[in-house]
């Protein structure tokens, strides 16, 4: 069973700009929960989807986005690039019994 | 805010000896998970312990759950060094009606030659 996907796995970025980054679930799964780790704030939750719908959103401003497909692919999408958006950006799928599996994390810089 | 945090932030101990790390949470829970995280790499989840468990163990690791301290540790026995990484705990509180878990800030555990 292949694990969870994660691209790009790094990525620099101007502020301003706007990114968007994937994930691919483990086969199955149809949980996918989004975080950003920073040195300062550690693990932070973004949001989570389940069936293609938000189930849950962290406390992020609306610049930070995401989206879930029918193929439990999902994606989250950040504009307006700031140099605080730089950061380790973890996916996560779960299944219903055990605990979450994260892939590698796409590691953004803003500059 | 965070709802897991872990004790010592950061530990370093020689190779072959025994490295216990603490958390400590706020809400009731229905599990407390551990996991580890190499450098800048994602995290590998190590162990769930539910919160009618008092103790689990996997390998090297035993973990124990006090939920009237509201507290759990983790004790690595015999630490190699690949063990250096660093740990952290998460809990699934009793009240989410979703899939979210709460991080602590980690323990960093460096393992010396």
């Amino acid at each position: 069973k292949a694990g969870v996907t994660q691209t790009p796995r790094y990525l620099i970025k101007t502020r301003g700009q706007q990114v968007t980054l994937s994930c691919s679930p483990i086969s199955g799964h149809r949980s996918v929960s989004w975080y950003q780790q920073t040195p300062g704030q550690g693990l932070q939750f973004l949001f989570e989807y389940f069936s293609e719908t938000q189930r849950n959103k962290g406390n992020f401003p609306g610049r930070f986005s995401g989206r879930q497909f029918s193929n439990s692919r999902s994606e989250m999408n950040v504009s307006t690039l700031e140099l605080g958006d730089s950061a380790l950006y973890l996916c996560a799928s779960r299944s219903p019994r055990n605990g979450y599996t994260f892939g590698s994390g796409t590691r953004l810089t803003v500059v | 805010s965070q709802q897991g945090e872990e004790d010592p932030q950061a530990l370093s101990i020689q190779e072959g000896e025994n490295a216990t790390m603490n958390c400590s949470y706020k809400t009731s829970i229905n599990n407390l998970q551990w996991y580890r995280q190499n450098s800048g790499r994602g995290l590998v989840h190590l162990i769930l312990i539910r919160s009618n468990e008092r103790e689990k163990h996997s390998g090297r690791l035993r973990v124990t759950l006090d939920t009237s301290k509201k507290s759990s540790s983790l004790l690595i026995t015999a630490s190699r060094a690949a063990d250096t990484a660093s740990y952290f705990c998460a809990t699934d509180a009793i009240m989410n009606r979703d899939d979210k878990i709460i991080f602590g800030k980690g323990t960093r555990l460096h393992i010396l030659p």
